[in-house]
């Protein structure tokens, strides 16, 4: 089965700092997808950041990048300079190699912004 | 950006009132997915297609039923809105063949059951 966890129910992070938002997963899937989503107050899910399990690469979209680790199946989202506009609550979500596509999500972290 | 619309966007109703939630995409996807999302809570699949005339159920058990007749179009019915029922829902939709799959959201409909 598979599976995300992530073990911070709530983070602060001071205006212009980087954070870094744990993501763990479990899956027996050799070829996966990793993602995040933003999801603030009003509710909406944004799409940030997607990884491939195959990617040597860490992906990277503007401020967001991904520490993908793939021996501890770890995908921690690094959000650099952050702004008050990215207090939200964050998903990271896996897809497996089934063709359904659907998403399995994460317990989601919120993270505050303080000015 | 996504073109992926969801109406209402709050719906406050009595028990036993039947309802439709309404989902629309102009990108052409082929799959489309309703979610189930408590306050604070993770999202939880419950309907997903994958394309005109096919709907399967998704790994939260749930009442509701849905249609695809159109490619753009998703709707989720409840026959008989109960308290329980109380909660966001959230569709999405995706390209079919794409390596990525990336789901884009629609903006969600919170729907209360008194």
């Amino acid at each position: 089965a598979q599976k995300i966890t992530q073990t911070q129910p709530g983070m602060f992070v001071q205006e212009k700092e980087a954070v870094t938002l744990d993501c763990t997963y479990d899956t027996s899937d050799q070829s996966y997808g990793l993602f995040w989503y933003k999801q603030p107050s009003s509710g909406e899910m944004i799409f940030l950041i997607y990884q491939g399990s195959y990617d040597e690469q860490n992906a990277t979209e503007g401020r967001y990048s991904l520490n993908f680790q793939k021996a501890r199946k770890s995908a921690n989202l690094v959000i650099s300079a952050s702004q008050l506009g990215d207090s939200a609550m964050y998903f990271c979500a896996m897809r497996g190699s089934s063709n359904t596509g659907k998403l399995i999500f994460g317990q989601g972290t919120t993270l505050q912004v303080k000015p | 950006e996504a073109d992926i619309y969801q109406t209402p966007r709050y719906l406050v109703i009595g028990t036993g009132k039947k309802i439709t939630l309404e989902c629309s995409q102009t990108m052409g996807h082929d799959k489309m997915y309703w979610y189930q999302q408590d306050p604070g809570m993770e999202l939880h699949l419950i309907h997903y297609s994958y394309g005109v005339n096919s709907t399967e159920k998704g790994d939260l058990s749930s009442e509701s039923t849905v249609s695809r007749i159109r490619t753009e179009h998703f709707p989720l019915t409840l026959e008989s809105a109960r308290p329980s029922h109380t909660s966001q829902y959230l569709c999405a939709s995706s390209p079919a063949g794409a390596p990525k799959n990336i789901q884009y959201f629609g903006a969600g409909t919170r729907l209360s059951v008194l």
